[in-house]
């Protein structure tokens, strides 16, 4: 079935590092891929999305790339901040009439100070 | 997103009793969906609705149930049925289905007696 896997689990980081974080699906069918930021206890917000008319897409220190021939797509922090730590999910959808969102297994990320 | 709110917060379920979690948008959105987060797992699909009366099976949809009888609500019934519901319980919306983002609510944490 329908799958996306998600790499690495948890991520520690240095204030001022880059962080990447990379997901991998399954069905060839998918065209939008949205990632979401989710800190503890709270609800997930949408921090950038790419569909697969485009291979990269960038919004100040967050960027997201995507390979449609080897089905992967990845997440990009630049410049980290302490602020950034919070579980990151990506997923996939195939978009049409459902919008059903595959998610990733998700992504601890700790920037240290 | 402050146009989603989900209700109660915190809820507990004893052995064999239903309960039913709230979910109201006034963002307009057609699309609304719900998901269940477990520890280290990404969100699953249980149900969505793409129209008002009218709502599908997600990937885990055994022990739930819901309704749409109004545009803005999407009321979600945990049974007793549902042998392991302690879970994090999140609703979303989106203007339509297709690639439209999905907006989160704050979500219910239902827990067993």
């Amino acid at each position: 079935g329908e799958n996306v896997e998600q790499h690495p689990s948890t991520l520690s980081v240095q204030e001022g590092d880059s962080a990447v974080i990379k997901c991998t699906y399954s069905d060839s069918a998918s065209n939008y891929f949205p990632w979401y930021k989710q800190e503890l206890g709270k609800r997930p917000q949408l921090i950038i999305d790419i569909r697969s008319n485009v291979g990269e897409k960038k919004d100040q220190r967050i960027a997201v790339t995507l390979n449609k021939t080897a089905k992967h797509f990845s997440l990009h922090i630049t410049e980290t901040q302490p602020e950034d730590s919070a579980v990151y999910f990506c997923a996939a959808s195939k978009g049409g009439a459902t919008n059903k969102l595959i998610f990733g297994t998700g992504t601890l990320l700790a920037v240290q100070p | 997103d402050g146009g989603i709110t989900q209700s109660p917060k915190y809820l507990f379920r004893k052995e064999g009793q239903n309960v039913t979690l709230s979910c109201e948008q006034n963002l307009n959105h057609d699309a609304m969906y719900w998901y269940r987060q477990d520890p280290g797992q990404g969100l699953r699909l249980i149900y969505y609705s793409q129209i008002v009366n009218d709502f599908q099976k997600g990937d885990i949809a055994e022990g739930y149930s819901v309704s749409r009888e109004k545009k803005e609500s999407f009321p979600l019934t945990v049974t007793s049925a549902q042998k392991n519901p302690t879970a994090f319980y999140l609703c979303a919306s989106s203007i339509r289905t297709g690639y439209q983002p999905q907006h989160f609510g704050d979500g219910t944490r239902l827990s067993i007696l």
